[in-house]
């Protein structure tokens, strides 16, 4: 079955570090971007960056840029979202959702998500 | 950064009839749009991409149009599993960006 699933949900105390994870299965994981969206309590959805596992090729969005850290490990097939200083406004459900083969430089359209990972971060 | 503007907020429909869902972009995004489907508690679902195509095992009752600055979502008759939050998002240039959602209740 081809599916990304997510690390569980988090409680995190201002301040401290985290590191989610979306494992891709199923498929030829390095050969596809792979997105992290946010969406926040009732909120839209925000569009965090996007890494390429085959290469580590990351672009992150301006207003998320500094704030978190995306990567992937292309040997276990999981991509990674980490805080190094956790805050109350962090307080979200986050997606990983897989995007286009190598040819779409990462301008695609998402046809398969995580079950996303709630973090909640509370003192 | 792209902005999407969605309309209207909130959509209110009787079952079996048309939907018609609104998207457009602050500048042009040529066709790099696509539609999403997120109920409670679930992730979104693709429903469309490249502005006009069905992604797979989506019914044919969803369609979608437009170029340029202007989107439009239809769903012809309204199912009672069609009832959801509808999200467009252009991917024509980064940040990739969405609208704000519209959501489809029950009249």
């Amino acid at each position: 079955e081809v599916q990304l699933v997510q690390s569980g949900a988090e409680v995190k105390k201002p301040g401290e570090s985290l590191k989610i994870s979306c494992k891709g299965s199923g498929y030829s994981f390095s050969n596809y971007w792979i997105a992290w969206v946010r969406q926040m309590p009732g909120k839209g959805l925000e569009w965090m960056g996007i890494v390429y596992p085959g290469y580590s090729d990351i672009t992150y969005n301006p207003s998320f840029q500094g704030q978190v850290t995306i990567s992937a490990d292309r040997s276990i097939s999981t991509a990674y979202l980490r805080w190094g200083s956790l805050k109350a406004s962090d307080t979200a459900i986050y997606y990983c959702a897989r995007g286009g083969s190598s040819t779409s430089y990462g301008f695609s359209s998402y046809d398969l998500w995580g079950q996303g990972t709630l973090v909640t971060v509370s003192s | 950064e792209i902005v999407m503007t969605q309309s209207p907020a909130t959509l209110s429909v009787s079952p079996g009839e048309r939907a018609t869902l609104s998207c457009r972009a602050s500048q042009s995004v040529g066709s790099n749009l696509a539609w999403y489907q997120q109920k409670p508690g679930q992730a979104p679902r693709l429903l469309i991409h490249g502005a006009s195509t069905r992604a797979t095992g989506i019914p044919a009752r969803f369609s979608g149009s437009g170029s340029g600055t202007e989107f439009t979502l239809t769903i012809s008759s309204l199912q009672s599993e069609d009832f959801a939050v509808y999200y467009c998002q252009q991917y024509n240039n980064w940040p990739a960006t969405f609208g704000q959602g519209t959501k489809v209740v029950i009249k």
